[in-house]
């Protein structure tokens, strides 16, 4: 069964950086595009982007560029997206997810307060 | 970019009821969309791709029909563990796009 498991939880400073995880299993993540999508609270989906972990390839929404980076590393199956520069608008849940999307982790919550 | 229109925001029916959401696309995406259920604090679910193809695992109830820039998904008799907010998203073009949701209540 496709499994994605998202690192945990995260209460981060304002102007501080957080990277999160995504660890697949039961499929290679070299087959599929591993996107990233946003979620603040009572608000809809927001994608963010994905990388082709293939050939290391990414592709972002515009209003992303700068703020999210989004890495994988092949040897251990697992994407990672990077935010920096964090203000209380990315205050949200950050989700992982694998092809069309068709498969989703179950969500880190990164909070921005001082 | 595609923008996805999602109307209305709220559905409320009854138990049994057949319930349609509307997904309008900016410009022609052809089947490139896809259907998604959340549920209260879960992650989403694909329900529905590239318009009308099914989804291993999901009821029979979830139908979904559409082309070019207006598609819709159908439950057929609404059951309560179908409250959740729904969900299209764009496969078509960089960067994907979702719309902005539909809630469903039961009444």
């Amino acid at each position: 069964e496709v499994q994605l498991q998202q690192s945990g939880a995260e209460l981060v400073k304002p102007g501080a950086s957080v990277k999160l995880s995504c660890s697949a299993s039961a499929f290679n993540i070299k087959d599929s595009y591993m996107h990233w999508v946003k979620q603040r609270s009572e608000q809809g989906l927001e994608w963010i982007g994905r990388i082709d972990p293939a050939n290391g390839s990414s592709k972002y929404d515009p209003k992303f560029q700068g703020k999210a980076t989004i890495t994988a590393d092949t040897s251990s199956n697992t994407a990672y997206l990077q935010l920096v520069s964090l203000t209380s608008e990315d205050t949200a849940v950050y989700y992982c997810a694998v092809g069309l999307p068709a498969y989703w982790g179950q969500g880190t919550l990164v909070t921005v307060s001082a | 970019d595609i923008l996805l229109t999602q109307s209305p925001a709220i559905l409320s029916v009854s138990p049994g009821e057949r319930v349609s959401f509307s997904c309008r696309a900016s410009q022609n995406i052809g089947t490139s969309i896809h259907w998604y259920q959340q549920r209260t604090n879960g992650s989403p679910r694909l329900l529905i791709k590239y318009a009308s193809e099914s989804i291993s695992g999901i009821p029979s109830r979830f139908s979904g029909s559409g082309s070019g820039t207006d598609f819709t998904l159908s439950i057929n008799s609404v059951e309560s563990e179908d409250i959740a907010d729904y969900y299209c998203q764009q496969s078509n073009s960089w960067p994907r796009t979702f719309g902005g949701g539909t809630k469903l209540e039961i009444k």
